[in-house]
């Protein structure tokens, strides 16, 4: 069975700064990546699908990377709105959840 | 635009049943599949399966065989799913999710609100 594993739990950055979060996966899963944003008692959203590709209305800070077992996603200047949980999720196989990056300030 | 509105909270007891529904407008209602997620208190998210378009075919996480049941109502455009033997375990808010289109990439662009099923004595 596919594991996907994100890294860090927990990253704190400041506003206006740079974030990298990682997302790996146990064996290849193309480029059959999802990445998501979760505020408190909201829905996830998606941020980009295809391991690359920004999802509509997606602010061009969040970019996505990768392939195979090492994907990224990148948000570039953090605003205030992006502090949130990310999920990377792959779908190369029956759907998979990494454990999720909680962004704090 | 595309929305999929969820039944109300529920408080069951152990065993029992319980039994979700997610109505979708905005779109052609059988050109998608219909997942279910589910993420319990303070955890990650967790799916747990789907239906098809037309509702003659499901596919169920391992975890869930046996005790979960997807349906679907096209004729008011409607999605259930039933979870059966309920646990405390299975205390979580239940989305449903879907994207358009049937290239067979099951990734979600659009979520339900969020179902909490509460299960206790």
């Amino acid at each position: 069975d596919i594991v996907m594993t994100q890294s860090p739990a927990t990253l704190s950055v400041s506003l206006g700064e740079r974030a990298t979060l990682s997302c790996r996966a146990s064996q290849s899963v193309r480029s059959n990546l999802a990445w998501y944003q979760q505020k408190p008692g909201q829905a996830p959203r998606l941020l980009i699908y295809g391991a690359s590709t920004r999802a509509t209305g997606i602010p061009a800070r969040f970019s996505g990377t990768g392939s195979g077992t090492e994907f990224t996603l990148i948000i570039s200047s953090l605003q205030s709105e992006d502090f949130a949980v990310y999920y990377c999720q792959q779908y190369d196989d029956w759907p998979l959840f990494g454990q999720g990056t909680k962004l704090e300030i | 635009q595309v929305q999929l509105v969820q039944s109300g909270a529920e408080v069951k007891k152990p065993g029992a049943s319980v039994k979700i529904s997610c109505k979708a407008s905005g779109f052609t209602f059988n050109s998608f599949y219909m997942h279910w997620v589910r993420q319990a208190p303070g955890q990650g998210l967790e799916w747990m399966g789907r239906i098809n378009p037309s509702g003659t075919s499901s596919s169920y996480a391992q975890q869930f065989r046996g005790t979960v049941t997807m349906t679907r109502d096209t004729s008011t455009n409607t999605v259930y799913m039933e979870l059966r033997s309920l646990t405390s375990d299975d205390t979580a808010v239940y989305f449903c999710a879907t994207k358009k289109g049937l290239d067979g990439s099951n990734y979600f662009e659009y979520w339900g609100q969020g179902t909490l099923v509460n299960v206790s004595s």
